[in-house]
């Protein structure tokens, strides 16, 4: 299976501050997604990296990918109340295949 | 502008009876995909289907569970019979073309327990 990995499982900071979540999947990909979930909801597309691309921007969100690591981190910058959710990294291969998410928790 | 629409979003039944869950996708996406979410497995697969056709039931964890599309904006999910182990929040989710390289939309899902 090549379901990406996110790590850390739970993470807790501070409002303002920065948040870093990494995810590590096992086989060559042709993109690699990332998606939050709220809690009672369903998940939503955050951003799509392709293979070739290294980095990608979305408004606060950073997404970096490094192939020859096969692994992908997903920044947070100026964290606010409403980023409190679970964020999963989606490998695409043949299909898409989740992993099992970063429960992110912002304090205020 | 409508998205995945699930029903019903609660389903409390005993074990044995039949369950089918409901899904319209969003107009004009022609894949559809149905994923199973538990604490312990994370978000699974189930089945997708591509221009109402299904691709890949191979997530499908046994003969008790089908899906069908008979058309580009319903696709139901059938659970007969019913088991414990079966709870879990069950999500549809649409999006263009194949399953690959497309973000795709997630209905709110429907949480289904099994007594």
């Amino acid at each position: 299976s090549q379901q990406g990995e996110e790590d850390p499982q739970a993470l807790s900071i501070q409002e303002g501050e920065n948040a870093t979540m990494n995810c590590s999947y096992k086989t060559s990909i042709n993109n690699l997604q990332w998606y939050r979930q709220n809690s009672g909801r369903g998940l939503v597309h955050l951003i799509l990296i392709r293979s070739n691309e290294r980095e990608k921007h979305s408004g606060r969100l950073r997404v970096t990918l490094d192939t020859s690591k096969k692994s992908s981190s997903l920044l947070i910058t100026a964290s606010r109340a409403a980023d409190t959710a679970s964020y999963f990294c989606a490998t695409d291969d043949d299909k898409i295949i989740f992993g099992k998410g970063t429960r992110l928790h912002i304090l205020p | 502008d409508a998205g995945v629409i699930q029903s019903p979003r609660h389903e409390v039944t005993e074990m044995g009876q039949e369950v089918t869950l409901r899904c319209k996708p969003i107009s004009g996406h022609n894949s559809l995909f149905w994923y199973r979410q538990t604490m312990m497995r994370g978000l699974e697969l189930l089945i997708y289907f591509n221009n109402n056709v299904p691709i890949d039931d191979s997530g499908m964890p046994e003969d008790r569970f089908s899906a069908k599309m008979p058309n580009a904006s319903f696709s139901t999910l059938k659970i007969q019979p019913s088991e414990p182990r079966d709870s879990a929040v069950y999500f549809c989710a649409s999006s263009h073309t194949g399953p690959t390289n497309q973000p795709q939309h997630f209905g709110d899902g429907t949480r289904l327990s099994i007594l």
